[in-house]
């Protein structure tokens, strides 16, 4: 089990803003920068966020990060069909000394 | 063209060993720190292990500490993970992973399946 959760699954329909939460402490989240991933189905991860909430190039602006103390979110507005996919936090944990995932969150369009 | 291969996967018997190598083109490898991630059947990202530009910082996960080794060749720029005494729950797709301040950049991946 993760020491950084998420919920496992989330849902939303066409146009909705979805939010997907993600919790820690203050080896991990509470004191080192979070990202979130998306992995669609039989792809590798792809980064969406960095830093908390900077998107990278080419990541469009409907997707945007936070964070506050030990739990970070990821929100997702104007939700398309294509958004349906498992996201993943992920941050470095100062004790463990290595990266840490959240579980992820399956998200579906309905 | 920034990319990532990941090959050397396959069957191996529980308590064997293989080799997964990553390709890297299209950045200077030399200079980042590398980063291998595996993901069970219907399962999560776990991450593994770490080795710095220069070799000299390498990290591991408690799960696969003393029985895998993270390496590098930066003149071949390849990257290494050599996995012994392989168990069943380590069957999984094993990627290579670019870290730049983040895991930036993914490979593909290549599968293990460890069974007898």
């Amino acid at each position: 089990q993760s020491v950084v959760t998420q919920p496992p699954s989330a849902s939303g329909t066409p146009g909705q803003r979805v939010s997907i939460s993600c919790f820690g402490d203050t080896s991990n989240v509470g004191r080192n920068y979070v990202y979130w991933y998306q992995q669609l189905p039989g792809t590798a991860p792809r980064i969406l966020i960095q830093r908390n909430n900077q998107r990278p190039s080419g990541v469009p602006d409907r997707f945007s990060g936070s964070k506050s103390g030990t739990s970070a979110s990821l929100a997702i507005s104007g939700l398309r069909s294509e958004d349906e996919a498992d996201y993943y936090c992920a941050t470095w944990d100062d004790t463990l000394s290595n990266w840490v995932f959240g579980g992820g969150t399956r998200l579906t369009v309905l | 063209e920034v990319q990532l291969v990941e090959s050397g996967g396959g069957l191996v018997k529980p308590g064997g060993s293989l080799r997964v190598s990553c390709a890297a083109s299209g950045f200077t490898f030399s200079l980042y720190t590398m980063n291998w991630v595996r993901q069970a059947p219907g399962k999560g990202l776990e991450w593994l292990a770490s080795i710095s530009s220069g070799s000299s910082h390498i990290y591991y996960a408690d799960s696969v500490r003393g029985r895998f080794t993270i390496s590098r060749d930066s003149a071949k720029n390849s990257l290494y993970l050599q996995m012994n005494s392989l168990r069943t729950d380590d069957t999984a797709v094993y990627f290579c992973a670019r870290e730049k301040d983040a895991i930036d950049v993914w490979g593909q991946g290549t599968m293990v399946t460890v069974s007898a």
